[in-house]
């Protein structure tokens, strides 16, 4: 059963960088899955960030594109997530999740983490 | 403001059914994507609920159904249950817009 667990700072300031990891167990982070990043603002629906595959490649919203960078480190079995210059508007609970793609059809998040609440405040 | 409209929320008895809908246009839904739903508790990890428009991964009740046609998918709660209250939300891809992931406005669900 693969679990996933995220980590890392609950406060960050305003125009500061928020950082995230996400650890793996149950499974290798070099399978054949995408790794996202989703997350959840207060009082709002979830919203995709963007997703790593083991290779390195990467894709994201294009909405945080310029702020968003998702990193693998095959050795930990964890990825990484880091969003600069953050506003209040970055306050939402965090998930990362695996990335299944059933054959004939589009990609799905089958399992997730937890989530962790990081607000931004001065 | 997503591109997948849900409303805002529904209400049952216990033993009750309700639907859920998922509105979309021709460039998501509408262009044959399939739909993906998820059940949320608050506090807690969203879980894979129906997968590629109706079909249940192992372990979630047949009392979970869905559908889809045209520009819009439902998802079928039957016999609804206290367990079932909780927040709903499906999930497609949009070739209009450079994103793998397009989720809808989310539904929360009351027993009553």
């Amino acid at each position: 059963q693969v679990q996933l667990q995220e980590s890392g700072p609950g406060l960050v300031k305003p125009s500061g960088t928020l950082s995230l990891t996400c650890a793996v167990s149950g499974g290798s982070i070099s399978s054949s899955n995408w790794w996202s990043w989703v997350r959840q603002p207060p009082g709002r629906g979830l919203e995709w960030i963007g997703e790593i595959y083991h290779t390195g490649n990467t894709n994201y919203d294009p909405s945080l594109e310029s702020r968003v960078t998702i990193s693998i480190d095959k050795s930990k079995n964890q990825f990484s997530l880091r969003l600069s210059s953050v506003t209040a508007a970055d306050t939402a609970v965090y998930y990362c999740a695996r990335a299944h793609t059933p054959l004939n059809s589009i990609s799905l998040l089958d399992y997730w983490g937890q989530g962790t609440l990081v607000t931004v405040s001065s | 403001q997503s591109v997948l409209t849900q409303p805002p929320s529904v209400s049952g008895a216990p033993g009750q059914t309700v639907t859920i809908s998922c509105t979309g246009s021709s460039s998501n839904i509408g262009a044959d994507y399939d739909v993906h739903w998820y059940q949320h508790l608050p506090g807690t990890a969203p879980k894979l609920l129906i997968y590629a428009n109706n079909n249940r991964p192992s372990g979630v009740p047949d009392r979970f159904s869905g559908s889809k046609s045209g520009n819009s998918a439902s998802l079928a709660i039957t016999g609804l249950q206290a367990e079932d209250e909780a927040d709903y939300y499906c999930q497609s891809y949009d070739s209009s817009l450079s994103l793998v992931y397009v989720f809808g406005t989310g539904t929360r669900v009351t027993v009553l």
